[in-house]
């Protein structure tokens, strides 16, 4: 399977612990974005990156989440002390970001849904 | 005021219907437009990019107004399999991909 690969599906967790989510992009891909959507909404953004750097992470997000992308393939993304409001569908997605051109398709994973009891 | 808002919604329409959803974004600077559509418990594809001179594919439109900060997509000829969710989709200047909440199309028989 070629595309974007999100691990694990599904998480359940008590409020206060630490969950790590992992997103394998598509190999070539160079931009990886991080989403998180909740029911009847549409993916919220919360950040993104050019290879490894980081380029911009939502003024929405507290500093328990943080994210990472060491060697500019796959991602994590840490939830620490979570709360029941985390719960939601975390999305990844990836794209080739070209710099002669603006358009730019994303391509995304099947989620983790989180569920903080 | 959120960066991309549509039509609430949910939109139910009869088989063959023509129906029309509306985005506006709040960055004039935005460079570039989409339409992804989200099957219920599914992640959003891509539908359709958006042009500054309008384009069509086969029984969609998109068109885009920059000076209205507006953008719309027509579906004709409503079918079954367009029961969907459709989120507008904006790249800001800041290079980052936004998308709208999305409004619920249900066609029905």
């Amino acid at each position: 399977d070629t595309g974007v690969s999100q691990d694990p599906r599904h998480k359940i967790t008590k409020r206060g612990q630490n969950v790590t989510f992992r997103c394998d992009p598509i190999s070539e891909h160079n931009r990886l974005y991080w989403y998180r959507q909740t029911l009847g909404q549409g993916p919220e953004f919360l950040t993104y990156f050019q290879n490894e750097a980081q380029l911009e992470k939502s003024r929405l997000l507290s500093d328990r989440f943080s994210a990472e992308r060491p060697k500019g393939s796959f991602s994590t993304l840490e939830i620490q002390r979570t709360e029941q409001g985390d719960s939601a569908m975390y999305l990844c997605a990836s794209s080739l970001r070209r710099s002669f051109s603006t358009n730019e398709k994303l391509f995304f994973g099947s989620g983790t849904q989180l569920s903080v009891l | 005021r959120k960066e991309v808002e549509q039509d609430p919604g949910p939109f139910n329409v009869p088989e063959g219907a023509t129906v029309a959803f509306n985005c506006t974004y709040s960055n004039s600077a935005s460079q570039s437009f989409f339409w992804y559509r989200q099957d219920c418990r599914k992640e959003p594809k891509l539908l359709m990019s958006v042009y500054s001179s309008g384009n069509e594919d086969g029984r969609f439109t998109a068109q885009l107004n920059r000076a209205s900060q507006y953008i719309s997509l027509l579906i004709r000829d409503s079918k079954l399999s367009d029961s969907a969710t459709y989120l507008c989709v904006v790249k800001t200047s800041y290079d980052k991909v936004i998308f709208g909440p999305g409004t619920s199309l249900s066609v029905i028989p």
